[in-house]
């Protein structure tokens, strides 16, 4: 595929527990990105990623966290999981021109997705 | 603050029929935008792009306009297949502070009958 994997790919948890998602990127691209697709919602931006150490909220953040201390991997972490958390999760990643710009010109890269469930 | 609308779904289409998916935007600048593919249980993939007013940016037969003017930025195909069958998102990117944040629409299904 295009050098990006999400892990797991399922996972069925309960009510109240951590859960981490994880995105693997093999293309060290500088920027990353977390959303949740739901039906009637289309994708909504969790958090993302501007480079190591360095990231920032999405619109729909509350009850997340993440971090990435290194290039290739950003963990999304669900505090204490609920319900309304059931969802598919999907990291994706876009090339930058370097020197702090990222281009608009070469869309994307989206991993396959998680599917949580929250029980 | 910027936002994508797609005309809502399901599309439902004849194979070889006309296919045309709107899709307007609001951004504050000059965005480049996108239209997207999602298949059953995979993840979105790149359809085609464009990076400026009045360029189309085509691929497997689909094709959109950056319409300036109208804000708009409309998929079409001549003749679609079974196989189109999907997911369509259309969206944009437009650099906020030192980022690159994209936006989506909520997304667009098309089925295709045989």
């Amino acid at each position: 595929d295009a050098g990006i994997t999400q892990s797991p790919r399922h996972k069925v948890t309960e009510t109240g527990t951590p859960v981490t998602l994880r995105c693997h990127q093999t293309e060290n691209h500088r920027y990353m990105y977390w959303y949740r697709q739901d039906p009637g919602h289309g994708l909504r931006l969790i958090h993302y990623s501007y480079g190591v150490k360095d990231t920032d909220k999405g619109e729909v953040s509350d009850g997340y966290s993440v971090s990435r201390s290194k290039t290739e991997d950003f963990l999304l972490t669900l505090e204490s999981a609920t319900s309304s958390q059931t969802s598919v999760y999907f990291c994706a990643i876009s090339e930058s021109l370097g020197a702090g710009r990222a281009t608009s010109n070469y869309g994307y890269t989206f991993g396959s997705g998680t599917r949580l469930t929250v029980v | 603050g910027n936002s994508v609308t797609q005309m809502e779904g399901p599309v439902t289409l004849s194979e070889e029929a006309f296919l045309t998916i709107n899709c307007t935007y609001t951004a504050t600048g000059y965005p480049s935008l996108f239209w997207y593919v999602q298949y059953p249980g995979e993840g979105l993939q790149l359809l085609l792009k464009a990076t400026k007013a009045d360029d189309k940016g085509s691929n497997k037969g689909f094709e959109a306009t950056y319409r300036k003017e109208t804000t708009s930025f409309h998929l079409e195909k001549g003749s679609v297949q079974v196989s189109d069958s999907a997911v369509y998102f259309c969206a944009l990117a437009l650099q906020q502070g030192g980022s690159y944040i994209p936006t989506f629409g909520r997304g667009t299904s098309l089925i295709v009958h045989p």
